[in-house]
């Protein structure tokens, strides 16, 4: 138990272009969702959490704007990436929280987008 | 939540155990420590996790010392699959907490 998936795997766009990613739980339902991105040799970095049925909370230097975050079911979260530039070229990954017990978080597979 | 220390590199050779230090002198008591693991260019890997008993499940144990400053993954027989970036995270349990990142142990297995 305990599948997140993400879709799509990768995606190559042009820059000024929006990108949505999706983010679902399989096999339970997630109040809470993470949004996180990893530049190149570095760690984790995250993003937004995104809470079902209310706004998301940004972390500081996170444009809101840019960034969307959608979370209409308790198994669906979307990321859209509005006017994409190179620079949001990233491995975009995220994290669905299991309700009950230590409330761990599962992680998809990712997203890599390319930016051209 | 309390920041760790890990080392940046280590190496084990394949079928031997695979220890993985982790420093949280700062933790809480309500704090639980977390590892997870970052097979390349996935998605981290939840492993296990504990708040101050030692536990072990189908993939590895977790020794947590008396004083919970400090803990070590164990992997008991190590394959070339459990080459990874290693994160240990310290963590309020309760509620969907965020989980904040360092920069792991890169454990690499050799044949």
């Amino acid at each position: 138990g305990a599948v997140v998936s993400q879709h799509p795997s990768w995606v190559i766009c042009k820059s000024g272009t929006s990108v949505k990613i999706e983010c679902r739980s399989l096999d339970f339902q997630a109040t809470t969702m993470f949004w996180y991105r990893q530049f190149p040799k570095q760690s984790l970095m995250l993003m937004a959490t995104s809470n079902e049925g209310s706004k998301a909370t940004y972390e500081q230097g996170v444009e809101k704007d840019k960034f969307l975050i959608n979370h209409a079911s308790l198994t669906l979260s979307t990321l859209t990436v509005t006017s994409a530039h190179p620079e949001d070229s990233s491995f975009y990954i995220c994290s669905a929280v299991r309700s009950g017990g230590a409330d761990t978080q599962y992680f998809g597979p990712g997203t890599r987008l390319t930016v051209l | 939540d309390a920041k760790t220390t890990q080392p940046p590199s280590m190496d084990c050779a394949e079928g031997r155990a695979a220890n993985l230090p982790c420093n949280h002198s700062t933790i809480s008591g309500n704090e639980y420590v977390y590892w997870y693991r970052q097979i390349h260019s996935q998605g981290p890997q939840y492993i296990i996790h504990g708040l101050k008993n030692n536990e072990t499940n189908e993939m590895a144990s977790l020794i947590i010392t008396e004083d919970r400053k400090s803990s070590t993954l164990i992997l008991p027989h190590a394959t070339l699959r459990d080459t990874a970036v290693y994160y240990c995270i310290v963590r309020v349990a309760q509620g969907a907490q965020k989980l904040v990142f360092g920069q792991g142990t890169r454990l690499t297995i050799n044949p």
